[in-house]
């Protein structure tokens, strides 16, 4: 049974670019959630996607997008890279419907570095 | 102020001894409460949830104050392998429900 798998594991880009990362949830799961953590700080909440739709969002600005596919991965979206973007972005999944979020299990995550 | 807050830490304790985490969180209307354990480089994993009855996991017990917002783990009887960043977790209601983390506390057990 596979957990949560997150592509790349690793990546470097310049200010101004743009990034996808990529997340597949745990088999049975239809919720992804992303969280930014940056060194020395707690996971911060990003967004969340159920039924391919933004369920929720946390304080970002418009410059990080997602999308959820018909089989429940997703896709987090980064624009206009910032040197501050540089973070481990973390996808966790659960089963959606129920609000039962806290049963999170979490990717091994996306290391960004912004140079 | 942040919304949950941690003892700094780090913490650095010999094996076998009796550590404590404290975590205050500022949203009282606040639903649920876990803690999360973090090794180095490694996703955030569920440690166990808190209840206000105080509930407790082998080695590990929880406990939960609403009144004083306050939200403590006790680790007994620590080994090697308790070393880890444990994090605080808080969880609103409504459209504030998704999970809060605190910036952790890390813990190194010595030999």
């Amino acid at each position: 049974d596979a957990g949560v798998t997150q592509s790349p594991t690793h990546l470097i880009k310049t200010r101004g670019q743009q990034v996808t990362l990529r997340c597949s949830p745990k088999s049975g799961h239809d919720t992804v959630s992303w969280y930014q953590q940056a060194l020395g700080q707690g996971p911060q909440f990003i967004f969340q996607y159920y039924e391919e739709e933004e369920r929720q969002r946390g304080n970002f600005p418009d410059r990080f997008s997602g999308h959820q596919f018909p089989n429940y991965s997703s896709e987090l979206n980064v624009n206009a890279l910032l040197l501050g973007d540089s973070a481990l972005y973390l996808c966790a999944s659960s089963a959606g419907g129920t609000n039962d979020n806290e049963k999170l299990f979490f990717g091994s995550g996306t290391q960004l570095s912004v140079l | 102020r942040k919304e949950v807050e941690q003892d700094p830490g780090p913490f650095n304790v010999p094996e076998g001894a009796t550590v404590a985490f404290n975590c205050t969180y500022s949203n009282s209307a606040s639903q649920s409460f876990f803690w999360y354990r973090q090794d180095c480089r490694k996703e955030p994993k569920l440690l166990m949830s808190v209840y206000s009855s105080g509930n407790e996991d082998g080695r590990f017990t929880a406990q939960l104050n609403r009144a004083s917002q306050y939200i403590s783990l006790l680790i007994r009887d620590s080994k090697l392998s308790d070393s880890a960043t444990y994090l605080c977790v808080v969880k609103g209601w409504g459209s504030a429900r998704q999970l809060t983390f605190g910036s952790g506390t890390q813990l190194t057990v010595l030999p």
